[in-house]
Formats: C-alpha cells, sequence, structure tokens
C-alpha cells in the first residue's frame, strides 16, 4: 500500500485560503469517507482536524474544512493565520490488507 | 481527562530487544482502537499497525509485519510495540493514537496521541 499523494509544500500570505490535497485510489481515498486530516508542529505529536472528510472535532477552528471527490480529498485553510505553519497529512481507510495511510505530508509556510 | 502517556526515551545497541509502552486513561481502553507510528527523523508518518484491545488481533502494516509486535495488556490499559533485535534504521519518534470512534468498526480517525517515545539505535 503506498502512501497517499500530497504536495511537498504550500505557501499563502496571513489572511488567505489555501488547499492541500490527498490523491489515492479507489482502495483508499475513493473507498469511504474514511478521510482524516492531522496538523503537526516540529517536534509535537499529531492533531487530528478533521475526520470523515469534513467533520471538526471539538476545539478545532472552523478555518479548517474538507471535501472529496473521487479518489482526492482535500484541506481548506482559510483566514490562514501564522500559527498554521505546520506540516499536515492526510490519512484514509483502505479495504487492502494496510489498515489504514498516510499521506506523504504537506508543509504549510505562512509567508 | 482522556491521555495516553508513553514510555521514555530510550538508547540502544544494533541486535537489542526493546518494548515500549502507552498507557491510557480517561476513557474505555478495551473500546477504542489503538494504533501506532513511526516518524523517522524529518520524515513523514507511517502506520506501524493496528489493534483493538477487546479482541487483541493486531493488524501489521506490510512495512512491519515480522519487524514489531504489537500487543496490550488490557488490566492495565496499556498498549506495546516491542522489538526483538533492533537496526540502526529503527532509530525514529513512535507515536501511539486512540481511534475517535468507540466501536469495533475502524474508521480511521485518531483523537488522541501520546507524546511520542524516541529510539535511537547506534553501537
Amino acid at each position: 500500500q503506498s502512501a497517499l499523494t500530497q504536495p511537498a509544500s504550500v505557501s499563502g500570505s496571513p489572511g488567505q485560503s489555501i488547499t492541500i490535497s490527498c490523491t489515492g485510489t479507489s482502495s483508499d481515498v475513493g473507498a469511504y469517507d474514511y478521510v482524516s486530516w492531522y496538523q503537526q508542529h516540529p517536534g509535537r505529536a499529531p492533531k487530528l482536524i478533521l475526520y470523515d472528510v469534513s467533520n471538526r472535532p471539538s476545539g478545532v477552528s472552523n478555518r479548517f474544512s474538507g471535501s472529496k471527490s473521487g479518489n482526492t480529498a482535500s484541506l481548506t485553510i482559510s483566514g490562514l493565520q501564522a500559527e498554521d505553519e505546520a506540516d499536515y497529512y492526510c490519512n484514509s481507510f483502505t479495504i487492502t490488507t494496510t489498515p489504514t495511510v498516510f499521506g506523504t505530508g504537506t508543509k504549510v509556510t505562512v509567508l | 481527562e482522556v491521555q495516553l502517556v508513553q514510555s521514555g526515551a530510550e538508547v540502544k545497541k544494533p541486535g537489542e530487544s526493546l518494548k515500549i509502552s502507552c498507557k491510557g486513561s480517561g476513557y474505555r481502553f478495551t473500546s477504542y482502537w489503538i494504533g501506532w507510528v513511526r516518524q523517522m527523523p524529518g520524515k513523514g508518518l507511517e502506520w506501524m499497525g493496528i489493534m483493538y484491545p477487546g479482541d487483541s488481533d493486531p493488524r501489521y502494516s506490510p512495512s512491519f509485519q515480522g519487524q514489531v509486535t504489537i500487543s496490550v495488556d488490557k488490566s492495565t490499559s496499556t498498549a506495546y510495540v516491542q522489538w526483538s533485535s533492533l537496526k540502526a534504521s529503527d532509530t525514529a519518534m513512535y507515536f501511539c493514537a486512540k481511534s475517535h470512534y468507540e466501536s469495533s468498526g475502524f474508521r480511521a480517525a485518531f483523537d488522541i496521541w501520546g507524546q511520542g517515545t524516541m529510539v535511537t539505535v547506534s553501537s
């Protein structure tokens, strides 16, 4: 099971919106709406920011939103803030022998 | 408060064995999946495997099958991952994580993470 494909880096200015894509196959992203997204700051544990494609856990800013079309899921960060500078990983349930798989990760830079 | 507390950093030599732990508290340990994640220095996140403590049946990612053993002790709400013979390439940060949903049906969302255990393997 290969990692899901994400852009290596995305950047934006404060206040702008950015979108990170996560491309898989019909065996993972396209199979069910079981895609989650994680934010990881340097030296810290990952933090769940979206689950089941577009649901936000309690306490997560509504500036984070998610969607899915076919085999590609997307994370949008609106009103970009300095604190959003971090690595972001998508994750999907898979119907193969691998129970779940991460994306390759995207470094978000706030200009 | 729901939390996962992992054991401390380890420095080992190649060929040595190791078992690191992840203790859950504040929730029904047997009803939520536990997963283990490897992050090599400067690299991305990789799933090693997951387990539903209710049936203690680990499911490994192919890259880790036969390389590590995942287990749980339900009596102490603790999950473990162990190596029988470490390699330098096992040097990494290891995280445990708890599933968001209380169910034996796996839905690939993990809401609580341990603080991480750094494992360094060097001669």
